[in-house]
């Protein structure tokens, strides 16, 4: 149980295109999910938090009329990167947060890379 | 704001040897920390969680301690094989929110 998946697995665009990434819990509902970046050899940063039916709160230094962010269901959450440039190019993470037996887990997605040419 | 990191970054040893990897966090007000393991151009795999009342958790050949009063955790990983060569990331839970170090990045040789 508790299978993230995200679509899609790469993608590559021209600059100032944009992109849709999807995230989707499987087996379970998620009120939260998470968007996270990472450079080669660097570590995961957190983009934002979304919860489902409310509005995305990003981190500091995290542009959100750059970086999307619909959370429309418990299941689906989509990152938009709009206006693509070539630094916007990274390995993009999402993950789902589950409540269960008195904890919060979250389940990671697989990833997508995204490259901006 | 809580900083992770991981030491070292890459480490290399030979079958057989049993690997410790270390990671540190400034704040010490943490909910959970997490291992996770991620194979090159992959998502994260979790390998081990350790609430913040606990002061360990072993699974097959993992062990992870924990001290949240220095700030530090330890992965070991007892007898390595090459299975075990991926980048190994460390996180810490805090105000609902994970804060992960760089990772270190580890190769088994046959």
């Amino acid at each position: 149980g508790a299978v993230v998946s995200q679509h899609p697995s790469w993608v590559i665009c021209k600059s100032g295109t944009s992109v849709k990434i999807e995230c989707r819990s499987l087996d379970f509902q998620a009120t939260t999910m998470f968007w996270y970046r990472q450079f080669p050899k660097q570590s995961l940063m957190l983009m934002a938090t979304s919860n489902e039916g409310s509005k995305a709160t990003y981190e500091q230094g995290v542009e959100k009329d750059k970086f999307l962010i619909n959370h429309a269901s418990l299941t689906l959450s989509t990152l938009t990167v709009t206006s693509a440039h070539p630094e916007d190019s990274s390995f993009y993470i999402c993950s789902a947060s589950e409540y269960k037996q008195g904890a919060d887990t979250q389940y990671f997605g697989p990833g997508t890379r995204l490259t901006v040419l | 704001k809580q900083e992770v990191t991981q030491i070292p970054a890459a480490l290399s040893v030979p079958e057989g040897e049993n690997l410790v990897l270390n990671c540190s966090f400034t704040d010490s007000a943490i909910y959970n920390l997490q291992w996770f393991r991620q194979d090159p151009g992959k998502g994260l795999t979790s390998l081990l969680l350790i609430q913040s009342s606990q002061r360990e958790q072993t699974s097959g050949r993992l062990n992870a301690s924990l001290d949240k009063s220095s700030g530090r955790s330890t992965l070991y990983i007892a007898a390595s094989q090459p299975g075990d060569s991926a980048t190994y990331l460390c996180a810490v839970m805090a105000d609902y929110k994970l804060s992960f170090g760089a990772g270190t990045t580890v190769t088994v040789r046959a």
